[in-house]
């Protein structure tokens, strides 16, 4: 099935310092989300995006939606090590009903 | 405020028996639904979803089969599991009347096929 690319696949970072990752497809989205995944757990919603160049934060999380509709951007601020866990984004095409995920980027937050 | 329920959590089935996973919406009417597959530290791939009752899309071709009996009702089924079921099943939910919608996840249900 239809995949996103995500990068990076993984990263080891201090706590405290800030993280970023991106969500590239060869299609245009109308909507991107953005999910974080613990262990054993469903992902949970972090972040929505509906417009080209929208700018949405969430605590210490920021994400963006492209400006070509093909990509988005997330940033985590601080991080803490509860922020550890998969984080994936979504994309949604208008007019249908299918949220396509990306391949994840599992992040570890060393103390 | 709207809940999804998924069950069971963990699931041990042997090579050749029958499946069947629940997963229940409250707090919402016509909900669009969908099951997802995760393997172990992969992505979340699209198995099926629906729009209404008796509307099943299906994205995968494969020996699983989903049905939607009730409005916020929507089961994945198997006649016969094979070892390659092996998965993190995932149902969710996004809301109707708006196509561009954020989407909700249950807490998954671990099944192992031995």
């Amino acid at each position: 099935g239809q995949q996103l690319n995500q990068s990076p696949q993984s990263m080891f970072i201090q706590e405290g310092e800030d993280v970023s990752m991106n969500c590239t497809s060869s299609s245009i989205f109308n909507t991107w989300l953005w999910y974080k995944q613990d262990p054993g757990e469903g992902p949970v919603l972090l972040i929505a995006l509906y417009k080209a160049g929208e700018l949405t934060s969430n605590g210490r999380l920021t994400a963006q939606f492209g400006i070509t509709r093909k990509d988005s951007f997330l940033n985590i601020s601080a991080s803490i090590p509860s922020d550890v866990g998969i984080y994936f984004c979504a994309g949604v095409t208008s007019g249908t009903y299918k949220y396509i995920f990306g391949t994840g980027t599992r992040l570890k937050v060393l103390a | 405020s709207q809940t999804i329920h998924q069950w069971p959590a963990t699931l041990v089935q042997p090579v050749g028996s029958p499946l069947s996973l629940e997963c229940t919406v409250e707090g919402t009417s016509n909900p669009n639904l969908y099951w997802y597959r995760q393997a172990a530290g992969r992505g979340l791939q699209l198995l099926f979803y629906s729009v209404g009752i008796g509307q099943i899309s299906s994205e995968v071709p494969q020996n699983l089969s989903a049905s939607r009996p009730q409005d916020r009702q929507f089961i994945l089924s198997s006649k016969k599991l094979l070892l390659s079921d092996s998965g993190f099943y995932l149902c969710a939910w996004s809301g109707r009347g708006r196509v561009n919608t954020e989407a909700f996840f249950g807490q998954g249900t671990r099944l192992t096929v031995v």
